[in-house]
């Protein structure tokens, strides 16, 4: 089993529409989750991140339920724009050293 | 102000070549971490620093060096390159620790044949 894993999609949604997605993760020590989003061959830009008690910014809102072990996030009133592969980043600290992982990323198509 | 750039955006290798990918920031970030990604996989961190003169292992270190010689300057070296280095190599930064949100560069893509 993957320790950070993510549907790949593609969610295939009309402009308007309200998409989840979420993010499963294996380490339950892990502390710091994030969501990035990156663009066809262009460099991951922060999303947000995601609190413990859930965090709204705009359109976009992040959860995380530590007892089941994932991260969401919910995207209201979708744009074309949106359109993007969503990835979500786990991080664990070990002692003095971090475990950081990458989920593959779920990839959204929203259409006119 | 430009962030973090990487150096170069491309280059093809051959098998057994060497070669030092250079990231450089000057947002005055401790952290700073390379990465590679390979079509349908998420970022896998190779090395990372936290602060000058630092370096440990990522997740895949396996036949990459690195040095953090400047607190600016992050390298990533291929001593002998093989076909399965090839991938695009992200550098990334950030201020306050490991568990912060990254600025990354806009990427290098690598090709060995």
């Amino acid at each position: 089993r993957k320790e950070v894993e993510q549907d790949p999609g593609p969610f295939n949604v009309p402009e308007g529409a309200t998409v989840a997605f979420n993010c499963t993760y294996s380490n339950s020590a892990s502390q710091s989750f994030f969501w990035y989003r990156q663009d066809c061959r262009k460099e991951p830009k922060l999303l947000m991140s995601v609190y413990s008690s859930g965090n709204e910014d705009g359109r976009f809102t992040a959860q995380l339920n530590r007892a089941s072990q994932y991260i969401s996030l919910l995207i209201r009133d979708s744009k074309l724009s949106d359109s993007a592969t969503y990835l979500c980043v786990v991080i664990t600290t070990m002692d003095s050293s971090y475990k950081l992982i990458f989920g593959s990323g779920t990839r959204l198509l929203v259409r006119p | 102000n430009a962030g973090v750039t990487q150096t170069p955006k491309f280059r093809v290798l051959k098998t057994g070549q060497s070669m030092t990918l250079l990231c450089a920031q000057d947002m005055n970030h401790e952290y700073m971490y390379w990465y590679r990604q390979d079509p349908g996989m998420g970022l896998r961190l190779i090395h990372y620093s936290v602060g000058e003169g630092t370096t440990a292992k990522g997740e895949v270190p396996d036949g990459y060096n690195v040095s953090r010689l400047k607190k600016q300057n992050f390298l990533l070296g291929l001593e002998s390159a093989a076909p399965s280095q090839t991938s695009v190599y992200f550098c990334a930064s950030n201020r306050q620790g490991v568990g912060q949100p990254q600025h990354f560069g806009d990427g290098t893509r690598l090709s060995i044949l």
